[in-house]
């Protein structure tokens, strides 16, 4: 079946370093969507990416999507306590619109 | 508008015991759904519901049941509640193949 793969599963860093999270797919996907988790809470949306080679920004988030559509990645610059918590990708999983997850990378930021 | 909620926020069960997880939305979502997370795992699709009237499997139903009962409401059930379904669950909504949004989650315990 589907999969969604997602390194590393853990990052330590200190404040002020980046940070980058991987997803890979098995199979190429019509559209990626980045979740963010904080330690307690529960996953919040934080963009969806659509088209081959996108990339787009929110602050010190940058987010690109594959020329594939099989692979997609996270970059954090200049991390901050605030970016603490755990970052999951998800890929589409059938017709129905439910979405396959990948594990998460859990951040964890040095102050 | 209160989003997604689920009640209760935590709960300790004796194995055998059965209980109802409730879920309700109130953003006039279609589609909503039952995740379970574990440590290490992510997030696992337990059952979905795609429209009001309908339901089905995800990844790991084995020892749930669940009932869309309107458009606002889906609701999961731990018919003999086993040790190996402690775990945090979540409850989410969305349009299809859009944003999920999740509600704050139950943590249970199966003793």
């Amino acid at each position: 079946g589907q999969q969604v793969m997602q390194i590393p599963q853990y990052q330590h860093v200190q404040e002020g370093e980046d940070f980058t999270t991987y997803c890979n797919s098995s199979t190429t996907l019509s559209n990626i969507q980045w979740y963010k988790q904080r330690p307690g809470g529960h996953p919040v949306f934080l963009i969806q990416l659509v088209k081959s080679g996108e990339v787009k920004k929110q602050k010190r988030l940058t987010f690109q999507f594959g020329e594939a559509k099989k692979n997609s990645s996270l970059h954090i610059t200049a991390t901050q306590t605030t970016d603490v918590g755990t970052y999951f990708c998800a890929g589409p999983g059938g017709s129905q619109g439910n979405l396959i997850f990948g594990k998460g990378t859990k951040l964890s930021v040095k102050p | 508008n209160a989003g997604v909620t689920q009640t209760p926020k935590f709960q300790v069960l004796k194995t055998g015991q059965s209980m109802t997880l409730q879920c309700a939305q109130d953003m006039n979502h279609n589609s909503m759904y039952w995740y379970r997370q574990d440590p290490g795992m992510g997030l696992r699709l337990i059952y979905y519901s795609a429209s009001e009237g309908t339901t089905d499997k995800g990844e790991v139903p084995n020892g749930y049941n669940v009932s869309r009962l309107n458009k606002r409401e889906f609701s999961l059930r731990l018919e003999s509640a086993a040790p190996s379904q402690t775990s945090v669950y979540f409850c989410a909504s969305s349009r299809p193949g859009n944003e999920q949004f999740f509600g704050p989650g139950t943590r249970l315990t199966v003793l």
